[in-house]
């Protein structure tokens, strides 16, 4: 069954470290997104790439980086850098026009 | 500058009754919309689109009303039923080079009361 898979659901990362978000695809999407959702302000652009080994920085990418190795895979990695970094965070893909794939979620807490 | 606008945070609905939500944008390159439905702790979910061609799309109980010249759609689910309580996000997407990637309003979390 084709789809999009976030892990893992939950994740806890104390100050100072850095985390990865794991993003998988088997849909054979070129173009895949990450996007964080906080309460009230809906989904924000981290980053997203539209082919493998290029990417692009989206409205929010300070203290957050992303690699593309593969055409699967689209890891963000939650640096210490990001002030505020609890928050739910999306993973979406597509290869057309017509709108996204969104896997699951991931919710980042910092503790 | 916010290109696709939700004015609604929130909206609530008797059961059986219609929601409407409503979407205004700004970008005359929009040539594509969309609606997604998201639950807590879940990924939104494709509910239903429309072209700009179109001023109608309608699938069961939900219908995309779009008003070019306004730059407003809106989206009409009737009868609501509780588990239509949900955030729903509209996004838009334009012709051209990274016409992809999809620009999202902030969402309206709408409440459907039994």
């Amino acid at each position: 069954d084709g789809g999009i898979t976030q892990s893992p659901k939950y994740l806890f990362r104390k100050e100072g470290q850095n985390v990865t978000l794991s993003c998988e695809q088997n849909l054979n999407h070129d173009a895949m997104y990450w996007y964080r959702q906080d309460p009230g302000q809906g989904l924000r652009l981290i980053y997203y790439s539209q082919i493998v080994n290029d990417f692009q920085k989206g409205d929010i990418a300070e203290g957050y980086s992303v690699s593309r190795e593969k055409k699967e895979s689209f890891p963000l990695t939650v640096t210490s850098a990001q002030k505020n970094p609890t928050a739910f965070y999306l993973c979406a893909s597509t290869a057309t026009t017509y709108g996204y794939t969104f896997g699951s979620g991931t919710r980042l807490t910092v503790v | 500058d916010q290109q696709v606008k939700q004015n609604s945070p929130s909206l609530s609905v008797q059961e059986g009754r219609i929601s409407i939500l409503n979407c205004d944008y700004t970008n005359s390159m929009f040539d594509y919309f969309l609606w997604y439905k998201k639950y807590p702790a879940e990924g939104p979910t494709f509910l239903i689109s429309i072209s700009s061609i179109k001023d109608k799309n309608e699938d069961g109980r939900f219908t995309v009303f779009l008003n070019k010249s306004a730059k407003h759609l809106s989206l009409h689910i009737v009868p609501s039923q509780p588990g239509d309580s949900a955030v729903y996000f509209c996004a838009a997407s334009g012709s051209g080079a990274g016409s992809y990637q999809l620009t999202f309003g902030k969402g309206t979390k709408l409440s459907v009361i039994p």
